[in-house]
């Protein structure tokens, strides 16, 4: 199956710092990825949908100027999340559909982000 | 009301057990339909997808689509210590967007 890698697998940083997490398809094209934020012992929260070359669309209450995401190329997708709380401290998983077909979303291995 | 309902378990089997998971749904929308394996601080992977009603095997997994009754169902037959993760059903309509369950927690025992 399709392999989808993200960058770091887990970060700690201090509160209000920002924090980059890279999510690369690696043999296929992307041309949608996709953003979750999955709490412990809950199921994954869809973020944002970024497709490759536009601005990302936003679920509701996500707030866009905090959780920065770019999707500069078929191949990568960053997840930039500003000025860091604890609050935000949580486990980000990214996924990425190719081109046609069933459009299935292969999922990366997750970044636990730890906010102090 | 949650657009798809999974029950959250915990739910522990001896090895060799079948395993019955399911999920029920309210949209009627939602056409494709997916069940995907977590490990503990990992991706999710998946497992099984179907698009209409009716049975699909793949080895010890069949997955079940009751789009009648709103409801489906994975099978896990000779249930293995390393099935032991959090399986979660997915579906979407004609827009890339999956929803999620909420995730079954589950636990083979040798």
């Amino acid at each position: 199956g399709a392999v989808v890698s993200q960058h770091p697998s887990r970060v700690i940083c201090k509160s209000g710092t920002s924090v980059k997490i890279e999510c690369r398809s690696l043999d296929f094209q992307a041309t949608t990825m996709f953003w979750y934020r999955q709490f412990p012992k809950q199921s994954l929260m869809l973020m944002a949908t970024s497709n490759e070359g536009s601005k990302a669309t936003y679920e509701q209450g996500v707030e866009k100027d905090k959780f920065l995401i770019n999707h500069a190329s078929l191949t990568l997708s960053t997840l930039t999340v500003t000025s860091a709380h604890p609050e935000d401290s949580s486990f980000y998983i990214c996924s990425a559909t190719g081109t046609g077909g069933i459009n299935e979303q292969f999922f990366g291995p997750g970044t636990r982000l730890t906010v102090l | 009301q949650k657009e798809v309902e999974q029950d959250p378990g915990p739910l522990s089997v001896p090895e060799g057990a079948i395993v019955s998971l399911n999920c029920t749904y309210s949209n009627s929308a939602f056409q494709y339909f997916m069940w995907y394996r977590q490990y503990s601080r990992k991706g999710p992977e998946l497992l099984m997808y179907t698009y209409s009603s009716g049975n699909k095997e793949d080895g010890r997994f069949t997955a079940q689509v009751d789009k009648s009754s709103k409801y489906i169902s994975l099978f896990i037959r000779d249930s293995q210590p390393s099935d032991s993760a959090t399986y979660l059903c997915a579906m979407r309509g004609s827009a890339r967007q999956l929803t999620f369950g909420s995730g079954t927690q589950l636990t083979v025992l040798p």
